[in-house]
């Protein structure tokens, strides 16, 4: 079956701007995460979802960014007044469940994102 | 607080030679140990994962590793090498809550012909 998809698969932007990144998980996932992988860095946690609310978003390094999960599926990543530190490639993972026991978290192929 | 260090940033062998890549974790409780494989342009793919049962796990395309919680290490190894296995490889363990993964820092494996 298909996997978790992510799009764009490269976005470029200028400092200052905003930008949307889109994850389609894995069809019946009820689990969603957002991981940060800088360049010769392993991935960091960003944020969980569960279902269409924001289990845990500790991850989050500050208040420019934000993630929605409107009805339980997709899920988009917002970053507001990009800077050139944000620059990294954004992973999605999905998985049936999420706490209480582990669930095999499937990733996407990231989206690459470079800031002018 | 968790935390992964994995030895080598890149490990070199041959075609046919054993493959050893080093983990070491810390934890303050009993962990669950993974590790992960990233071909390029291509999304994390667990290879295996220990959770508390037998110390030593078998995983896919024949890598194996062992919890040594003596050592507190997690390495993963494979008998012989095949050049399909030219990756990066990442030691995981899990947060206190179980859905929150802490990655090591990767190891890039080469395989020379």
């Amino acid at each position: 079956g298909a996997g978790v998809s992510q799009t764009p698969s490269n976005k470029v932007t200028e400092k200052g701007k905003y930008v949307e990144l889109r994850c389609d998980p894995i069809s019946g996932h009820t689990a969603l995460y957002w991981y940060r992988q800088s360049l010769g860095q392993g991935p960091e946690f960003l944020i969980y979802f569960q279902g269409t609310g924001a289990a845990d978003d500790s991850g989050l390094p500050n208040d420019r960014f934000f993630a929605v999960r409107p009805e339980g599926s997709v899920s988009t990543l917002k970053i507001q007044r990009t800077e050139r530190g944000d620059s990294a490639v954004y992973l999605c993972a999905s998985s049936l469940g999420g706490a209480g026991g582990y669930n095999e978290q499937f990733f996407g192929p990231g989206t690459r994102l470079t800031v002018l | 607080a968790q935390s992964v260090t994995q030895l080598d940033s890149h490990v070199s062998v041959s075609e046919g030679t054993p493959v050893l890549l080093r983990c070491n974790y810390s934890s303050s409780y009993s962990p669950s140990l993974f590790w992960y494989v990233q071909h390029p342009n291509k999304g994390l793919q667990l290879l295996l994962k220990y959770t508390s049962a037998a110390t030593l796990v078998k995983g896919i395309n024949g890598f194996e590793a062992e919890f040594k919680k003596s050592e507190t290490s997690f390495h993963l190894t494979k008998p012989s090498a095949h050049m399909s296995d030219a990756a990066e490889y990442f030691c995981v363990v899990s947060g206190r809550s179980n859905y929150q993964l802490i990655w090591g820092a990767g190891t890039k494996l080469i395989i020379k012909p």
